[in-house]
């Protein structure tokens, strides 16, 4: 079975750092893109970053480009977000997302999210 | 910055069809996918590359894209399709998603 569970979430204080952490399951993780994608609080999807199969291309949003680092492990099958000078508006869920190779297509694979809130 | 324009709602009666649009500049000459997201659930692709359905997707799903214009139509609505959808596409080497639009089955 195909999973991506996601873990690290937490609260943190404003200026705080948080390390997010997604783990799958079920594919071949080095051979596919991987993303991470936020929900603040009723609000809609926000992409945060991308990096693909072998680490060679990373992209970010810009509301958090110079504050977050994303990285993986193939040898793990793990994702991770590094997080840091955290704000009130970081608040969300962040999910992790598979993207497969093939030009223009979707996430097809998430996980359940973790919750990041951020408050003094 | 490339932005994708969703209407913030769209209401339906059962059995009808609803029709989704989204809207950007160029949006035809890129490939659009959509995601739908029950209250509580994590988002679901339901439709990749304009017009390809994921395995486990109904057919009463379909998307098409030309123009300024990418649309999400369901035949058929029944109330499990109550939920938000959510429009991507790529700019460049960066994902953008449209505000979503909340589907109602009245």
């Amino acid at each position: 079975e195909v999973q991506v569970v996601e873990s690290g979430g937490g609260l943190v204080k404003p200026g705080g750092s948080l390390r997010l952490s997604c783990v799958v399951s079920g594919f071949n993780f080095s051979s596919y893109s991987m993303n991470w994608v936020r929900q603040a609080p009723g609000r809609g999807l926000e992409w945060v970053s991308s990096i693909d199969s072998s680490s060679t291309y990373i992209y970010y949003a810009d509301s958090v480009k110079g504050r977050f680092t994303v990285s993986r492990d193939n040898a793990k099958n793990s994702l991770y977000l590094q997080m840091k000078s955290l704000r009130a508006e970081d608040t969300a869920v962040f999910y992790c997302a598979r993207l497969p190779l093939s030009s223009g297509h979707g996430m097809d694979v998430w996980g359940q999210g973790t919750t990041v809130t951020v408050s003094s | 910055s490339y932005d994708l324009t969703q209407p913030l709602s769209v209401s339906v009666s059962p059995g009808q069809t609803a029709s989704i649009s989204c809207s950007g500049e160029n949006l035809g000459d890129k490939y659009v996918s959509w995601y739908q997201q029950r209250p509580g659930q994590s988002p679901v692709l339901v439709i990749s590359q304009d017009t390809r359905r994921p395995s486990g997707i109904p057919e009463r799903l379909s998307g098409s894209n030309s123009g300024n214009t990418a649309t999400l139509t369901i035949r058929g609505t029944q109330a499990m399709d109550e939920a938000d959808y959510y429009c991507q596409a790529w700019d460049g080497s960066t994902v953008v998603f449209g505000g979503g639009t909340k589907l109602t089955v009245l």
